[in-house]
């Protein structure tokens, strides 16, 4: 167990629909890092909130967005689903904004869009 | 854009044997090169890391190599186990916009036959 609590572990939805993933980081991590993986691809960053404010940005779509909480957990929303937006999301969390220190993943939340 | 290229994509080893991973990056102020292993259905963890003041590093059967003028670092894993069989991730700090992210690899499905 990483200690870093992601939910809901699976989700199932339409296309057009609206989600939230929902992420804690381990006690005393103040960095948070989403990562989309789709089928047989690897990682790819989306975006990181050190401590309440955004700190860098990836590829991620205008339909997504985040933020993260004063008590540090952080939400993805993902909107106007599409078929390919059907990913494994990871949430990772830090204890420092730079990555360069180890960063914990969460168990993912599987993403279905039919 | 700075990216991270890893190679092979899928390698298959007898148990007992030796397996090695290679990867390149673009952007020569990275300092930070982790690798994680990833298996099936389960989050990423790291497995070893190396900083740009060292040139390898090792750990039981595992090693990492790193060549900064070439910009390429390498996962060796010595004595395969078919426990070994995963998926394996490199990762390289790369530059984005005004700060860092960790960028990874396409990833290696690693199979160690019996």
């Amino acid at each position: 167990d990483s200690g870093v609590t992601q939910t809901p572990k699976h989700l199932i939805t339409a296309t057009g629909q609206r989600v939230t993933l929902r992420c804690s980081p381990r006690s005393g991590d103040l960095s948070v890092y989403w990562y989309q993986q789709s089928l047989d691809q690897g990682l790819q960053f989306l975006i990181q909130y050190y401590n309440g404010e955004e700190r860098a940005k990836g590829n991620i779509l205008e339909r997504f967005s985040a933020q993260q909480f004063p008590d540090l957990h952080s939400e993805l929303n993902l909107s106007s689903l599409e078929l390919g937006d059907s990913a494994l999301y990871f949430c990772a969390s830090s204890v420092t904004p730079d990555p360069d220190t180890e960063a914990f993943f969460g168990q993912g939340t599987r993403l279905t869009v039919v | 854009g700075e990216n991270v290229e890893q190679h092979p994509s899928t390698l298959s080893v007898q148990e007992g044997d030796s397996a090695v991973i290679k990867c390149t990056y673009s952007d020569s102020a990275s300092n930070y090169f982790p690798w994680y292993k990833q298996e099936l259905g389960k989050r990423p963890q790291l497995i070893i890391d190396i900083r740009s003041n060292v040139g390898e590093k090792k750990d039981q059967r595992i090693a990492v190599t790193l060549n900064k003028t070439a910009k390429h670092f390498s996962l060796h894993i010595t004595e395969t186990q078919p426990e070994d069989s995963a998926v394996y991730f490199c990762a390289a700090r790369i530059s984005s916009g005004s700060a860092r992210q960790l960028t990874f690899g396409s990833g290696t499905q690693l199979t160690v036959l019996p």
